[in-house]
């Protein structure tokens, strides 16, 4: 069957760096997402992978490893406002995404 | 106005109303989506829309009815619901169906089924 699987919470402090995880299996592969939601708000777009290797836009960077499975995005300098749910999301061969149950990053001053 | 409107934002019914979700997208996208979420569950694809034709029925209830009347608009019917509909139903457009491009989000609405 198809699955992502990522972590459920992670804590952080503001100024700090983290990094949240999602290892994926999906018939056939067609890139990463990553989306950013606020509570009560709209999933919003961070960034596609379909290579192997690091993305970096601005604080946010995003890895993928195709053999393994694995993607990781990066937060940097991390503001309070970069409290939000964090949804990585794979796409399959038939172009459907396939999602995460999403990471709720909470960062504290 | 831009991006991805849905409305209303907030929906309380009894499971015997009939209501209308609708959802109106700006961007001149030729795909339109209808998601699922529930709280700390994946987003879930209901329906999709490709130049106003079904392409996608994830084996959703009759009882959730989708409309595409133009590349615009979408809209979600509503009957007979159970307490487990209550959820966040999200929209979404992309340029095109069938390739690997970001899908861009409404708010939402906030549906409660009484």
């Amino acid at each position: 069957g198809q699955n992502i699987d990522q972590p459920t919470e992670m804590t952080a402090t503001e100024g700090a760096i983290v990094q949240i995880n999602c290892t994926y299996q999906t018939s056939g592969f067609n890139g990463l997402f990553w989306y950013q939601q606020h509570a009560g708000e709209a999933p919003t777009f961070l960034s596609y992978n379909v290579l192997d290797g690091l993305e970096e836009k601005g604080r946010f960077s995003s890895f993928l490893s195709r053999s393994k499975g694995y993607s990781y995005l990066l937060l940097k300098e991390l503001q309070m406002k970069d409290s939000a749910s964090y949804l990585c999301a794979a796409m399959d061969s038939n172009y459907q995404l396939i999602w995460g149950a999403g990471t709720k990053l909470i960062i504290k001053p | 106005e831009t991006g991805v409107t849905q409305t209303p934002r907030h929906l309380v019914m009894g499971m015997t109303n009939k209501k209308s979700l609708k959802c109106e997208q700006h961007l001149g996208h030729n795909a339109m989506y209808w998601y699922k979420q529930s709280a700390k569950k994946p987003l879930e694809l209901m329906f999709v829309y490709s130049l106003e034709e079904r392409v996608e029925n994830n084996s959703v209830p009759s009882r959730f009815s989708p409309e595409c009347p133009n590349s615009s608009h979408l809209f979600l019917h509503l009957h007979t619901l159970q307490p487990e509909d209550s959820a966040l139903y999200l929209c979404a457009s992309s340029q095109e169906f069938g390739t690997p491009q970001p899908q861009h989000f409404g708010d939402g609405t906030r549906l409660s089924i009484l």
